[in-house]
């Protein structure tokens, strides 16, 4: 079965402090991996996806198949991190399949 | 570039009516994809159409179904509506599908059942 899992449904973080928001997938084929980010009021958009080895607003997030994760990190989390954000995993087919996602809240 | 447009934003209907939502996807996206929001389930994939194909469809009762136009709008319909549909539903387009090319999501539409 395809599963993502994110295991904190809030994360509280103070201003300048590393975050890490955490995903694991369950997978059996070559998983294409997405962090999707949602603003207050704002839609759901693409933050990163792993296949681009991008760093987006600070953020990076590495595929370990090892370990069926691709945790999202920063080294210094700024008050506009403060958002929804879902882990989705893309599988043979055009179609993602999203964890329940993690609050993140970023305190001054 | 104008955005993806959902209509309507919101609805209210009734147990055992129906109703249609709309997606108008980015000029020269050819894919379009449904999705459930609900506290509960999360984002839950309902259908993918690509240049009028469904080339996909989630784990959903056969009340619910869609379409996409040849101007690559797509609509989706539910029937027999009931308490559980309330959600909210987001379309997302993108040129030739959601894994392989960056998909841009609507505002949604709230959908209330009573």
């Amino acid at each position: 079965a395809q599963r993502v899992t994110q295991p904190e449904k809030l994360l509280s973080v103070f201003k300048g402090a590393p975050v890490e928001l955490k995903c694991n997938y369950s997978y059996s084929g070559s998983p294409e991996l997405f962090w999707y980010v949602q603003y207050s009021r704002q839609r759901l958009q693409l933050l990163l996806r792993h296949i681009s080895r991008e760093s987006i607003k600070g953020f990076t997030a590495d595929l370990n198949k090892g370990e069926t994760s691709f945790h999202l990190k920063k080294p210094f989390a700024q008050e506009e991190d403060s958002a929804m954000y879902y882990c989705a995993l893309g599988t043979g087919s055009e179609k993602l399949v999203f964890g329940k996602g993690t609050k993140l809240t970023v305190n001054p | 570039k104008a955005g993806v447009t959902q209509t309507p934003r919101y609805l209210i209907k009734t147990r055992g009516q129906q109703v249609t939502l709309s997606c108008s996807p980015i000029s020269g996206h050819r894919s379009v994809s449904w999705y459930q929001q609900t506290p509960g389930q999360g984002l839950q994939f309902l259908f993918e159409y690509f240049s009028e194909t469904q080339r996909n469809k989630g784990n959903f009762p056969g009340r619910f179904s869609g379409r996409q136009f040849s101007n690559s709008r797509s609509e989706m319909n539910v029937s027999t509506l009931e308490l559980g549909d309330s959600a909210l539903y987001l379309c997302a387009s993108s040129l030739v599908g959601i894994v392989n090319t960056e998909a841009f999501f609507g505002q949604g539409t709230r959908l209330t059942v009573v």
